[in-house]
Order: structure tokens, then sequence, then C-alpha cells
């Protein structure tokens, strides 16, 4: 089964309209982190946001915010009033601490956003 | 910007020649890690580094190898390239407790073609 499941592979959207991109994971792990990159076009894996497992505050970095639902292992992005550069492709990865914390990072195959001005 | 460069950024090789990679960082890291990112897959790991000579394999450790002699850089070894491993490789760094263990950096990525 897959660990990350990004089930948009593609979205359009309007210029200055919210966006959720969806991601639901699968752990046994209490311990877990969830991280959101975007890769634009250039290529670059550019870090957005991180939620951990036992944070009580869905996270928030500027006009990105994670809506974390732990029941429903679900941890999408929300992209607030988007804008021609938010066009990228947009990873969910998870983190499990079963390796004492340095196990590398589990990839969803990533929702390619097109902001339409 | 977190201070990771990866060299060569682009390399043409043919299958069996060995290929070696290099990630450079200079944020005293602990963790550094090897990906692959191939069309449909996303990212998958390849191996991590928890320390100077401690590394362990991941979800597509075969036919690569590693070494991290010193804290700030992480090799990746292809012995014998093969056609199956063009891709794109990133490098990545963490931490080890607070904000820097919460954000896994990546580096400028290196674009490898096995003719």
């Amino acid at each position: 089964a897959q660990k990350i499941t990004q089930t948009q592979p593609g979205m359009f959207v309007q210029e200055k309209e919210a966006v959720t991109l969806d991601c639901t994971y699968d752990t046994s792990d209490p311990s877990y982190g969830l991280f959101w990159y975007k890769q634009p076009s250039s290529g670059e894996m550019i870090f957005l946001i991180y939620q951990g497992s036992y944070d009580q505050q869905n996270a928030t970095e500027g006009r990105y915010s994670l809506n974390f639902q732990k029941a429903r292992k679900s941890a999408n992005l929300v992209i607030s009033a988007s804008q021609l550069g938010d066009s990228a492709m947009y990873f969910c990865a998870m983190r499990e601490a079963t390796g004492g914390g340095a196990d590398g990072l589990t990839f969803g195959k990533g929702t390619h956003l097109i902001i339409q001005p | 910007d977190a201070g990771i460069t990866q060299s060569p950024r682009h390399k043409v090789t043919e299958t069996g020649t060995p290929v070696t990679l290099r990630c450079h960082q200079t944020e005293n890291h602990r963790y550094m890690y090897w990906y692959r990112q191939d069309p449909g897959h996303g990212l998958r790991l390849i191996h991590y580094s928890y320390g100077v000579k401690d590394t362990d394999k991941g979800e597509v450790s075969d036919g690569y190898s590693v070494s991290r002699s010193k804290t700030e850089d992480f090799l990746l070894t292809l012995e014998s390239a093969t056609s199956s491993q063009t891709s794109v490789y990133f490098c990545a760094i963490s931490g080890d407790r607070g904000s820097s263990y919460n954000e896994q950096f990546f580096g400028p990525g290196t674009r490898l073609t096995v003719l």
C-alpha cells in the first residue's frame, strides 16, 4: 500500500483563488512528521511547511497552511490567494520516527498545479 | 538558503562505467540523504547517513553505495552504471534537533544520463 497518496495529478486554478492540495498518509507509527515541497519547472525542491503528529495546531507559513486531520490521516496543503508563481509540482512527504529520526522521507507522486490569469 | 551543493550538476556516461556524485553542505547538519526522482515515482530514498561513517540503505539502494568521511560530504557511487539509473539525483540534509530536524533541505540536483 502506498504510504503517501496524492489523488490530484493536475489542477487548474484561477489566480487569487485559494487552492487545496490533497494528501493522505498511512502509518502505524504514533510519531511522524509531514512535509510539503514545491518543485517549479527549474527543478529545485523548495521546503514549504512541516507538521508534527503531536502538534496541536495546524502549521502555517505565510500563504501556506496545512490542514491536519489526524483521525482521517489527511494533511492537505492550503495556499491562500494563489499567484502565477505558485504554478509548480507539489509533493507531500512523511518521515516516520521508527529509525530514530534519521530515516528519509517517503514522497507522494505529486500534484501539478497550474495557476491561470 | 541552506548551504548544499551537488557536483556535477549534469553528467552523461556510458553503461558499465563507475560514477560518483558529491554532496557538500556548510550547515554542519548531522543527517544527509540521497534520493532519485523519476517520472511517475516522485522521489525515492537511496541511502542516508546519520553521522560520519554511519550510513544505511533506503528504498532503492541496489546498485548504489555511499560514503561519508566528513560531516560536510556525502558521496554516492554507482559502481557500474546502467540505463535504469538515468535519473535526477537529489541530496538533502537535516539537523538532529529542533527546527533543523523538522526541515529537510534539498540540493539543486544532478541530472545523470547513462547511455
